[in-house]
């Protein structure tokens, strides 16, 4: 069975750094075509693909986020973390990280976790 | 700022068929990526519905079905029933982008 659960601030102040942490099991990230990724939704909106690592290392950013996400992987550990800086209350959404086990979709989602940036 | 477009919001009478569509543009659908579908019930997180255009995970049931056509897509539910009140959303690949794309969400409601 796979899970996947975020971890990391609730609240977090303007213009501070977010790091949030996705802890995984079921799967290998070393498992070629394997990938996590990381997709936001502000309250009542959308969902906004961020960011995804792959099983090899090679890493994709939203373009219009990408001077401010870094993506990380710990395979050892089975995390995945997003850091990113700069944080804007138009930040403040429920991020949710997820399971991309080939180019078909991403197939499992963590519950997701609700940061709130607000001074 | 999603480039795959789908109307807000879609209704229909339990039993009935209603189609939601995803339009986008020659970088994503049309350049040949596959779009996939998730439905998000309130106050839950995603989950898969359609993948690779027209397949159901295991566990999802046949009333759900997708197409794709030159640059758009379609989520079709038939027999439509209470609990399939939700938000979809659309997803592909962007070339253009180099990255992953989501549709702009289609409310489903159940008259």
């Amino acid at each position: 069975q796979m899970t996947l659960k975020e971890s990391g601030p609730t609240l977090v102040k303007p213009t501070q750094t977010l790091t949030l942490t996705c802890t995984f099991s079921g799967f290998s990230l070393s498992t070629s075509g394997v990938g996590v990724g990381w997709i936001r939704q502000p309250p009542g909106k959308a969902l906004e693909w961020l960011a995804l690592i792959y099983w090899d290392g090679d890493k994709r950013y939203s373009p219009s986020l990408k001077n401010r996400l870094t993506i990380t992987k710990d395979t050892s550990k089975n995390q995945v973390v997003l850091t990113m800086t700069n944080l804007d209350p138009v930040d403040t959404a429920t991020y949710y990280c997820a399971h991309r086990p080939d180019a078909s979709g991403f197939h499992y989602w963590g519950q997701g976790t609700l940061v709130t940036v607000s001074s | 700022q999603s480039v795959l477009t789908q109307p807000p919001s879609v209704s229909g009478a339990p039993g009935q068929r209603v189609t939601i569509s995803c339009t986008g543009s020659s970088s994503n659908i049309g350049a040949g990526y596959d779009v996939h579908w998730y439905q998000q019930l309130p106050g839950t997180a995603p989950t898969l519905l359609i993948y690779g255009n027209n397949n159901r995970p295991s566990g999802v049931p046949d009333r759900f079905s997708g197409s794709k056509s030159g640059t758009s897509a379609s989520l079709a539910i038939t027999g439509l029933q209470a609990e399939d009140e939700a938000d979809y959303y659309c997803q592909s690949y962007d070339r253009s982008l180099s990255g992953y794309v989501f549709g702009t969400g289609t409310k489903v409601t159940v008259l």
